[in-house]
């Protein structure tokens, strides 16, 4: 079954404390992002990759870190230096020479 | 930068009605308009898009508009139905920004029995 996989659907974490989400495509797409909404918010850029071993800030990557070692995986860390880090986090992938980007199921995230 | 704007943030109609979903953008370089469906706690699914070089582009109940010389462009859902029910999303994309996405805030639609 093809697809873009989140985990975990959802996620507590105390103030100061770093977290990772995970992201895994097995479509075969080359770029792979990191989005964040939150409520009543359309979708705001954090990240991108457009290659293995290659990524690029979005428009409010600060406080976040990713990584990408593997074309299927893109993990996103929240570290304790994002200030308001309780959102809903969304990650996509699209295949080069192709436009569409699709997304996964989405990681709820909240600090308590 | 690119600057997407979407209205009406809220949208009720009656089952059998048709819905309209206007999206403005600011950058005349975009080239990719997608739309997207995002039910409650789900992530967002591409349900239409259209490229600059088309005007218009239908599948079956949905359909979506582009006026390039205005710079804006408009999603039309025609016999709503109450799984039409969603928070609906525009996006604008552009090569002079990695043809990534810049979305719209979206607007809840709710189809009433």
């Amino acid at each position: 079954d093809g697809g873009i996989t989140q985990s975990p659907k959802y996620l507590f974490r105390k103030e100061g404390q770093n977290v990772t989400l995970s992201c895994e495509q097995n479509l075969n797409h080359d770029a792979m992002y990191w989005y964040r909404q939150d409520p009543g918010q359309g979708l705001r850029l954090i990240y991108y990759s457009q290659i293995v071993n290659d990524f690029q800030k979005g428009d409010i990557a600060e406080g976040y870190s990713v990584s990408r070692e593997k074309k299927e995986s893109f993990p996103l860390t929240v570290t304790s230096a994002q200030k308001n880090p309780t959102a809903f986090y969304l990650c996509a992938s699209r295949l080069e020479s192709t436009d569409t980007q699709y997304f996964g199921p989405g990681t709820r995230l909240t600090v308590l | 930068g690119e600057n997407v704007e979407q209205h009406p943030s809220t949208l009720s109609v009656q089952e059998g009605d048709s819905a309209v979903i206007k999206c403005t953008y600011s950058d005349s370089a975009s080239n990719y308009f997608p739309w997207y469906k995002q039910e409650l706690g789900k992530g967002p699914q591409l349900i239409i898009d259209i490229r600059s070089n088309v005007g218009e582009k239908k599948d079956q109940r949905i359909a979506v508009t582009l006026n390039k010389t205005a710079k804006h462009f408009s999603l039309h859902i025609t016999e709503t139905q109450p799984e039409d029910s969603a928070v609906y999303f525009c996006a604008a994309s552009t090569y002079n920004y990695g043809q990534n996405f810049v979305f719209g805030p979206g607007t809840r639609l709710s189809v009433l029995p």
